[in-house]
C-alpha cells in the first residue's frame, strides 16, 4: 500500500464553499506536515504535527484550519478561500521531528474560482 | 541563513545521455542533512537520498550517483543513461540537525526527450 495517500487528487470550489483535504500515512510515522506548492514559488511548510499536537503553525490565514486525530490521519479543512489560495497541497510524515526523511502524499491540486 | 540554490531551472536532453543536476547550499551548521527528491508530473515528491553533512562518501543508486563535496557546498545529482521516465522536477533540500524545517531549492525541472 502507497505510504502516503492523499484524497481528493483534485479539487475546484468556489470562494464560499467549505471543503477539507484528507491525508493518511501508513508508515507508523509520529509526524505529519501540511506543505503549499505554488507555481513558481518554493514550498511553504505550512503546519506541523507531533504525536497530534500542532507545533508549528507558520502564520497560515484562518481559513486554513488543521486536524490530527491520531498519528496516521491530518486534515486541512478549507473554508473562504480566496483565488490565490490555488496550488497543490502535500501532505509529508517522518518517523520523528529532528532531521528526519519526510515522505510526501501525491498532493491534492485545488482551485478556487 | 540558510540557502539552497538550483541554478539550473530547466534542461533538456535526449535519451540515454547522462545529465547532472547542480544544487549548492549554505549553511554555518557543521551538522545538517542533505536531500534529493524527485516530483513527476502527478504530483508526489519521491525520496531519492538522504546524506549527513559528516558523510562525504559518494553514493551510487544504479543509474543515479550523488556528489557531495564540502569544500565548495555543493550535492550534484548525476542520472546515467537518461530515460524518458526521468523527466520530472527534481529538487534539493537541506535540513538542519535536530530541526524538521526543510530548506528547498527552486527545483530543476529535466525533460529527457525520445
Amino acid at each position: 500500500e502507497t505510504g502516503v495517500t492523499q484524497t481528493p487528487r483534485h479539487l475546484v470550489m468556489g470562494m464560499t464553499n467549505k471543503k477539507s483535504l484528507k491525508c493518511e500515512q501508513h508508515l507508523g510515522h509520529n509526524a505529519m506536515y501540511w506543505y503549499k506548492q505554488s507555481a513558481k514559488k518554493p514550498l511553504e511548510l505550512m503546519f506541523v504535527y507531533s504525536l497530534e499536537e500542532r507545533v508549528e503553525n507558520n502564520s497560515v490565514p484562518s481559513r486554513f484550519s488543521p486536524e490530527c486525530p491520531n498519528s496516521s490521519h491530518l486534515f486541512l479543512h478549507l473554508h473562504t478561500l480566496q483565488p490565490e489560495d490555488s496550488a497543490l497541497y502535500l501532505c509529508a510524515s517522518s518517523q520523528g521531528l529532528e532531521s528526519e526523511t519526510q515522505y510526501f502524499g501525491p498532493g491534492t491540486r485545488l482551485l478556487v474560482l | 541563513a540558510q540557502k539552497v540554490t538550483q541554478a539550473q531551472t530547466e534542461i533538456s536532453v535526449v535519451e540515454k545521455e547522462d545529465v547532472t543536476l547542480d544544487c549548492v547550499y549554505e549553511t554555518r551548521d557543521t551538522t545538517y542533512y542533505l536531500f534529493w527528491y524527485k516530483q513527476p508530473p502527478s504530483g508526489e515528491l519521491v525520496f531519492l537520498i538522504r546524506r549527513n553533512s559528516f558523510d562525504e562518501q559518494n553514493e551510487i543508486s544504479g543509474r543515479y550517483s550523488w556528489n557531495f563535496q564540502k569544500s565548495t557546498s555543493s550535492f550534484n545529482f548525476t542520472i546515467t543513461a537518461s530515460q524518458v521516465v526521468d523527466s520530472a522536477v527534481y529538487f534539493c533540500a537541506l535540513s538542519l540537525s535536530g530541526t524538521y524545517k526543510y530548506i528547498f531549492g527552486t527545483g530543476t525541472r529535466l525533460k529527457v526527450l525520445a
